[in-house]
């Protein structure tokens, strides 16, 4: 299993840019890697996904390094409503570890 | 209506009592997923189906059943299930093919087991 580590909590003020950072050592050569937001008493929602490099769409950008050992999830100008659980997953359709959410990252954007 | 529907959003049962979670998935994927979330926990997978067949059981006890009679509807069928059994019920779904790992998520029941 492709054991993911982000920070358990992240505070920011309203405008900053928000990276969270996301350790995967062991990501094997076929994984992806996902990032899902979650609100309370809601089911998690896709933001971003990626293989190697950077990949930007109109809600994150992720950034991977050439190791692929970590990747980070960059939210700009972050707003009250960008307050949620962040998750970092990693895995393909062989190994199925995309199913599996770790502890995630609490977000909370301060006014 | 489109996206991955729950139903019901609120349940709550006793410990002798027999109910079903519905889900339906109208996005044409042909996986689908159980999950439990248990308040300040992490998710956790609970079952998948992979083209109607179950492909994973998460070690779950036997008092969870799910079933999926085809690829658009997944039920979590449920009997004599205990007070720590109350938590957020989540489907999901996704198509299973190289590169594309997005999964959708309903907007889950709540159970609470009283």
């Amino acid at each position: 299993l492709a054991k993911t580590t982000q920070p358990i909590s992240m505070d920011s003020y309203e405008g900053q840019e928000v990276n969270i950072t996301c350790s995967h050592n062991n990501i094997a050569t076929n994984d992806y890697i996902t990032w899902y937001q979650q609100f309370p008493s809601q089911g998690p929602r896709f933001i971003i996904q990626g293989y190697k490099t950077k990949v930007t769409n109109e809600v994150a950008s992720l950034f991977i390094p050439a190791d692929r050992k970590s990747s980070t999830l960059s939210l700009p100008r972050v707003s009250l409503s960008d307050t949620a659980v962040y998750y970092c997953l990693v895995g393909d359709d062989n190994t199925g570890n995309q199913f599996y959410f770790g502890t995630g990252t609490s977000l909370t954007v301060i006014p | 209506e489109t996206g991955v529907t729950q139903t019901p959003r609120h349940l709550v049962m006793g410990m002798t009592n027999k109910k079903s979670l519905k889900c339906e998935q109208h996005l044409g994927h042909n996986a689908m997923y159980w999950y439990k979330q248990s308040a300040k926990k992490p998710l956790e997978l609970m079952f998948v189906y992979n083209f109607k067949e179950q492909t994973e059981n998460n070690s779950v006890p036997s008092r969870f059943s799910p079933e999926c009679p085809n690829s658009s509807h997944l039920f979590l069928h449920l009997h004599t299930l205990q007070p720590e059994d109350s938590a957020l019920y989540l489907c999901a779904s996704s198509h299973l093919r190289q590169g594309t790992y997005e999964q959708y998520f309903g907007p889950g029941t709540r159970l609470t087991v009283t």
